[in-house]
């Protein structure tokens, strides 16, 4: 159980398009969806918070109007990369948390590998 | 000061050795204390799952928390080449709070 899934695993655009990660949690509902993000050999950086039906919340730093979050059900999250370009490319990766008795847990995804030409 | 400190190794061990892997932390308001494995270019896979200071197993692996210390353990019996990844170490301070992570330690398990 606890499974959350990422499409696509990859993918390569051209600058200056945008490009939109799915992230599902397939056998349970998730309180708050999490985005990611990852550059080679360091840890993770959070991007975002989100819940469903309401605004995501960004990081400091994190541009709200490049990356775009969309949380349009308790299984589904959506993160836009608008116009793209190469400092963007990085490996993206989405969390659904699910409450476990008195506390959080969360679960990952397999990650989005994007590569901006 | 990063709030949880974490070696990068990479940590080498012979297959069947005991591997051990640790964190410390700065804030004693963290409470509840988790360890992910990722492997490369995949996302992290939760291990462990501790609230409480002491000891829980499962398998092979044992997790060990000192609050009173602020350090947390990982520790995998009878290693496998298939254990090599790079193991997080992450935290939260409540229910429903972020998740603060460790840098991760870079394990390999030479056959």
């Amino acid at each position: 159980g606890a499974v959350v899934s990422q499409h696509p695993s990859w993918v390569i655009c051209k600058s200056g398009t945008s490009v939109k990660i799915e992230c599902r949690s397939l056998d349970f509902q998730a309180t708050t969806m999490f985005w990611y993000r990852q550059f080679p050999k360091q840890s993770l950086m959070l991007m975002a918070t989100s819940n469903e039906g309401s605004k995501a919340t960004y990081e400091q730093g994190v541009e709200k109007d490049k990356f775009l979050i969309n949380h349009a059900s308790l299984t589904l999250s959506t993160l836009t990369v608008t116009s793209a370009h190469p400092e963007d490319s990085s490996f993206y990766i989405c969390s659904a948390r699910t409450r476990v008795t008195r506390s959080d847990t969360q679960y990952f995804g397999p990650g989005t590998r994007l590569t901006v030409l | 000061q990063k709030e949880v400190e974490q070696d990068p190794g990479p940590l080498s061990v012979p297959e069947g050795a005991i591997v051990s892997l640790n964190c410390t932390y700065s804030n004693s308001a963290f409470q509840y204390f988790m360890w992910y494995r990722q492997y490369s270019r995949k996302g992290p896979e939760l291990l462990m799952y501790t609230y409480s200071s002491g000891n829980k197993e499962d398998g092979r692996f044992t997790a060990q928390v000192d609050k009173s210390s602020k350090y947390i353990s990982l520790f995998i019996r009878d290693s496998q080449p298939s254990d090599s990844a790079t193991y997080l170490c992450a935290m939260i301070k409540a229910a429903g709070n972020k998740l603060t992570f460790g840098g991760g330690t870079r394990v390999l398990v030479k056959p």
